[in-house]
This record gives structure tokens, C-alpha cells and sequence, in this order.
């Protein structure tokens, strides 16, 4: 069965701590795995689309890479308006143009 | 402005009663999605659609009809709402499902907060 997983859960850091965040894929071909960002009470917002290992984008603080079996979302010095649920995606290489969500990670920064 | 428009914003209704919650974009896009958010479970796709009459079902369909008619709309509805169907449900749309050199980038509403008694 297609999965993806994400991990932690939840996550506080302190402003300027940097971490990363794990996407790992269960699934029989990828044909793009996507990063977004959420806020309470909004909908998702884009921000990243990797297609193949290896490949990095970066946007102000996070960066993110993709390996054949997982994907990192890297954030270097947070700052408070980094706080955010992270939600990672899978598109399947073969069949139909369903997309597949984690179920997110909590992210807080606390100043 | 771009954006992708959902009404109502939030909605109590009985079991039984059908509904539709609306969706609207108005940046010409090709795919749209209606999905359904729950603590614990993330986000699931409910349908899909790749262009004007071109539907498809993702995670979890049951119990939800979609139409796309036009390119701009596409309703969700539930002919017989039941109590596990309260939830929040969020509309989007992207110029493409992604992949192949493509963002897939999806612009999503602000959601429909549904509550079935």
C-alpha cells in the first residue's frame, strides 16, 4: 500500500535552533514529492516540488532534498513565524493523479 | 487576485440532509481536488478532477459526488450526510497534477468547517 509518513509528529525549537523534518515514502513509483506549509485555521500553502533523488530546492530559511526513499525539509535559524504544520505529498509515477498527504509535522519556535 | 473560493465557510447541518459546498477558481487551472482533514489523519484526497468532465476518485470517496461542468467550479456533494462525515474540508486547484518537470503547485481555499448532528 502507497504511504507516506512523516516525522515527529510535533517539534519546539528554539528561534535560531536548527532541524529537519522527515518525509519517508512507501510507494511503487514517485513521480513528485511536494512540501507545504500550514496555518491554523488556513488551507495549504506550496512550496516546494522535487521530482528525483538527489535534488535540493531552497526558499529563505528551509531547504529541501529528496532521497529514493525520503524527503528532508531543512530549517536553518528559524525564527517565530516558522511556526507551522509541514505537510509533505506524494504524486505516483504510475497510475492515476491521486496525491497522497502525511499527516504533518507540528513545528513551533519559540523566541 | 488569485484564488480559490469555497462557500459555506461553515456549515451545521442534520444527518440526511443533502448538501453542497461550492468551489470556485479563477486562475483557468486544469486540476482541481476536494480533500478532508481530521486530527490525527492528515489530509485525504476525497475527488479529483483533470479537466471539464473528468472526475476521479482518491482516498476517500465514499459517501461524496463531485460534477465539473465548467472549468471554474467544482462542487462537493453529499446526498445523505452522516456524523463521521464532520469534518474539515478544503477545495484546491493547480494548473497540473505535477511531475514530469511541473510544480504542481495547488492553491487551496480557506475550507468549509462541516459539522453533521
Amino acid at each position: 500500500e502507497d504511504q507516506v509518513t512523516q516525522s515527529p509528529e510535533a517539534l519546539r525549537l528554539q528561534e535560531g535552533e536548527s532541524s529537519s523534518l522527515n518525509c519517508s515514502y512507501t510507494v511503487s513509483g514517485l513521480r513528485g514529492l511536494f512540501w507545504y506549509r500550514q496555518d491554523p485555521g488556513k488551507g495549504p500553502e506550496f512550496l516546494f516540488t522535487l521530482y528525483s533523488a538527489g535534488e535540493e530546492k531552497e526558499k529563505e530559511r528551509l531547504k529541501a532534498t529528496l532521497t529514493k526513499k525520503e524527503s528532508f525539509l531543512h530549517i536553518t535559524a528559524p525564527k517565530p513565524e516558522d511556526s507551522a504544520t509541514y505537510l509533505c505529498a506524494a504524486l505516483l509515477l504510475f497510475g492515476n493523479e491521486k496525491l497522497t498527504f502525511g499527516t504533518g509535522t507540528r513545528l513551533t519556535i519559540i523566541p | 487576485e488569485a484564488q480559490v473560493t469555497q462557500n459555506p465557510r461553515y456549515l451545521i447541518t442534520v444527518t440526511g440532509k443533502k448538501l453542497t459546498v461550492t468551489c470556485s477558481q479563477n486562475m483557468n487551472h486544469e486540476y482541481m481536488s476536494w480533500y478532508r482533514q481530521d486530527p490525527g489523519l492528515g489530509l485525504r484526497q476525497i475527488y479529483y478532477s483533470m479537466n471539464v468532465e473528468v472526475t476521479d476518485k482518491g482516498d476517500v470517496p465514499e459517501g461524496y459526488k463531485v460534477s465539473r461542468k465548467e472549468k471554474r467550479n467544482f462542487p462537493l456533494i453529499l446526498e445523505s450526510p452522516s456524523p463521521n462525515q464532520t469534518s474539515l474540508y478544503f477545495c484546491a486547484s493547480s494548473q497540473d497534477s505535477g511531475g514530469l518537470g511541473r510544480t504542481g503547485e495547488q492553491y487551496f481555499g480557506p475550507g468549509t468547517r462541516l459539522t453533521v448532528t
